[in-house]
């Protein structure tokens, strides 16, 4: 199976600031990774796939990037709506697999 | 609007048996391949299970294999999971997820979740 794992485990930044979170693959998976967002009580929300590609509706101040075994996903002026849990998942082969999440807190 | 609302979830005594429904509407049902994610309380996600599109292939993660059985009604627009042997260790939200399209593993639509309890 393909390990997923996220760093940091958690964060605090204020609102504006730039954060950048980063999820590592224990082997190649070329492109094949998304991103969720998850608030609490809430089901994941799909944010970003093939590591770069944004989904229609996700604000653009959200961008990912990587390849191979490295991929972060930053989010460029952080809102109030941007405190979730984050998570990477690697779409490459089965098991499908996620990172353990990174929780994104208000300093 | 696409939208997964689940059902079925409940508290099972560990061994027992449960099965879940997921009701899509808002797209075409029978052409997207789709799973079940799962969160057990304070965790985070795992994949569980994938059906295709037409039903013919299925795919369980080690930890359910030979337990769940994954299975969809087309005619239905209907997706279930069927539980068995329930342990401790399936206590969970249950995810009823779509595939974004073209066998990409992307998750772009995902219900609001069912909370499975196994406890005695």
């Amino acid at each position: 199976d393909i390990q997923m794992t996220q760093s940091p485990s958690s964060v605090s930044a204020s609102v504006g600031d730039r954060v950048t979170i980063t999820c590592r693959a224990s082997q190649g998976i070329s492109s094949w990774l998304a991103w969720y967002q998850q608030k609490p009580g809430k089901a994941p929300k799909f944010l970003i796939y093939a590591a770069s590609s944004l989904q229609s509706g996700v604000p653009s101040r959200f961008s990912g990037s990587g390849s191979g075994t490295d991929f972060t996903l930053t989010i460029s002026s952080l809102q109030p709506e941007d405190f979730a849990i984050y998570y990477c998942q690697q779409a490459n082969s089965f098991p499908i697999t996620f990172g353990q999440g990174t929780r994104l807190e208000i300093k | 609007e696409v939208q997964l609302v689940e059902s079925g979830g409940g508290l099972v005594q560990p061994g027992g048996a449960l099965r879940l429904s997921c009701s899509a509407a808002g797209f075409t049902f029978s052409t997207y391949t789709m799973y079940w994610v799962r969160q057990a309380p304070g965790k985070g996600l795992e994949y569980v299970s994938t059906i295709s599109s037409d039903g013919g292939s299925t795919y369980y993660a080690d930890s359910v294999k030979g337990r769940f059985t994954i299975s969809r009604d087309n005619s239905k627009n209907t997706l279930y999971l069927q539980m068995s042997s329930l342990r401790a260790e399936d206590t969970a939200v249950y995810y009823c997820v779509k595939e974004k399209g073209s066998g990409s593993y992307y998750f772009d639509y995902w219900g609001q979740g069912t909370l499975v309890t196994v406890s005695s």
